[in-house]
C-alpha cells in the first residue's frame, strides 16, 4: 500500500511567525501532490497542489516545495495567523486514488 | 452556491446492521469520491465515481459498496457494521476525473456503531 507520512504530529508556531510542515511520501510513481487543511467539524479543504514535473509552487501566503530526489513535500505558510490553526494533511495522487497521510496540528499562538 | 452536502449528518448503529449516506456534489460536478476518517487519521480512498462508473476502489471489504446516480449525487452502503466503522465519511465532488484535479469535501458523515 501507499505510505503518506508527516514527520511532526503537532506545531506551535508564534502569530506573525512562518510555518513549515513537513511530509513524507513513498511512492515515487505517484505525480501529483495536494495540501489541505482540515478545521474541527469540517471536510478538509484545498489549499494548493504541485504537479511531479515542478519543484516549487506558491499561492496567497502558501508555498509547496517538491524534493522527489528524497520524496519529500513541504508547506509553508508565511505571517501564520490565527485562523490558520487546524490539522493539515498532504496527499499523494496515483491513479484515480488519493493517499493521505496522519495529518500534523498546527496551533497559532497569539 | 451550495457545496457538497452530505446526509445525514450524525448516525448511531448497531453491530450487524446496515447504512447508507448520501451525497450531492457540486452543480457540474460529475466525479464523486468516498474516504473514511477514522478519529486521528488522515482520510482513506473508498470509491471513486465518474459517470455513474466506478472508477477507483480503496482497500476496503465487500460490505463497502456505492453507487453514483445520474443527476451525480451518490450513496455509500455498508453492511454488517463492525465497531471499527465508526467514523466520519467523506464525500468530494470534482468536475472532471483523473490524477489532476481538484477535489472538494463535504462537511461528512458521523458514524458511530455501538
Amino acid at each position: 500500500g501507499e505510505s503518506v507520512g508527516l514527520h511532526l504530529p503537532t506545531l506551535s508556531v508564534q502569530e506573525g511567525d512562518n510555518s513549515i510542515i513537513n511530509c513524507a511520501y513513498s511512492n515515487s510513481a505517484s505525480d501529483y501532490f495536494i495540501w489541505y487543511k482540515q478545521e474541527s467539524g469540517k471536510g478538509p479543504q484545498f489549499i494548493i497542489d504541485i504537479r511531479s514535473n515542478m519543484d516549487k509552487r506558491q499561492g496567497q501566503r502558501v508555498t509547496v516545495l517538491l524534493n522527489k530526489t528524497v520524496k519529500h513535500l513541504s508547506l509553508q505558510i508565511a505571517a501564520t495567523q490565527p485562523g490558520d490553526s487546524a490539522v493539515y494533511f498532504c496527499a499523494e495522487a496515483t491513479g484515480n486514488q488519493f493517499y493521505f497521510g496522519t495529518g500534523t496540528s498546527l496551533t497559532v499562538i497569539p | 452556491d451550495a457545496g457538497v452536502t452530505q446526509s445525514p449528518t450524525h448516525l448511531i448503529k448497531t453491530r450487524g446492521q446496515h447504512v447508507t449516506l448520501r451525497c450531492s456534489p457540486i452543480s457540474g460536478h460529475k466525479s464523486v469520491s468516498w474516504y473514511q476518517q477514522v478519529l486521528g487519521q488522515g482520510p482513506q480512498f473508498i470509491f471513486q465515481y465518474y459517470e455513474k462508473e466506478e472508477r477507483g476502489r480503496g482497500n476496503f471489504p465487500d460490505r463497502f459498496s456505492a453507487r453514483q446516480f445520474p443527476n451525480y449525487s451518490s450513496e455509500l452502503n455498508v453492511n454488517a457494521l463492525l465497531l471499527g466503522d465508526s467514523a466520519l465519511y467523506l464525500c468530494a465532488s470534482s468536475l472532471v476525473v483523473g490524477r489532476t484535479y481538484e477535489q472538494y469535501f463535504g462537511p461528512g458523515t458521523r458514524l458511530t456503531v455501538t
